[in-house]
């Protein structure tokens, strides 16, 4: 089946500094989807890319999906303590639009 | 509006036991999804209901698992005899039609002792 790896498993930063998490997938993908997940909360939609080389920004976040539409990234600048939380991919594949397959997540942990 | 519920937010059962897991999706919501997630790790897709349609159960991991969505909105997930393995989180979700944006629920905690 379909498996999309995410990169990296947990991060720690100092507040302030720049992360950047991954998602790859072996096939093509219709679009995908970035949740975030606060510690003891569950997903929260984030945004959704479709677009190949698609670019688009929320305030200090940055999603990119990238042009063969087999990877995508998430890049927080200047992260902040309220930033803390597991971040996953949802990637769907082409025709199956309505079904996401999540990544494994990448835990944020940040301190002062 | 309210946001999807889930019932009950903790569960203790007996290997063996069977269990029963309630969703109530957003009122309008067409979609709705059954998803686990075990301690520390993703989320893993185990069924996924479409207003009339069959719903796929592609991800359920075996038979002691189903899954009802009576009159297109509550859903019930029904384990049969627990196994400690089947302790995780279960997370509903749903989304409007025409929508890509997931709404998940609190989850429910299901513990297998």
């Amino acid at each position: 089946g379909q498996q999309v790896m995410q990169i990296p498993q947990y991060q720690h930063v100092q507040e302030g500094e720049d992360f950047t998490t991954y998602c790859n997938s072996s096939t093509t993908l219709s679009n995908i989807q970035w949740y975030k997940q606060r510690p003891g909360g569950h997903p929260v939609f984030l945004i959704q890319l479709v677009k190949s080389g698609e670019v688009k920004k929320q305030k200090r976040l940055t999603f990119q999906f990238g042009e063969a539409k087999k990877n995508s990234s998430l890049h927080i600048t200047a992260t902040q303590t309220t930033d803390v939380g597991t971040y996953f991919c949802g990637a769907s594949l082409a025709g199956t639009a309505s079904k996401l397959t999540f990544g494994t997540g990448t835990r944020l942990q940040v301190t002062l | 509006g309210a946001g999807v519920s889930q019932s009950p937010s903790n569960k203790v059962t007996e290997k063996g036991k069977d269990v029963e897991l309630r969703c109530d999706p957003i009122s309008g919501h067409t979609a709705l999804y059954w998803y686990r997630q075990s301690l520390g790790q993703g989320l893993e897709f185990l069924i996924y209901f479409q207003g009339n349609s069959a719903p796929d159960k592609s991800g359920l991991p075996s038979d002691r698992f189903s899954a009802e969505r009576t009159g297109g909105s509550v859903s019930t997930l029904t384990i049969q005899r627990t196994q400690q393995e089947d302790s995780a989180v279960y997370l509903c979700a749903s989304r409007r039609t025409g929508s890509y944006e997931q709404y998940f629920g609190p989850g429910t905690r299901l513990t297998v002792t």
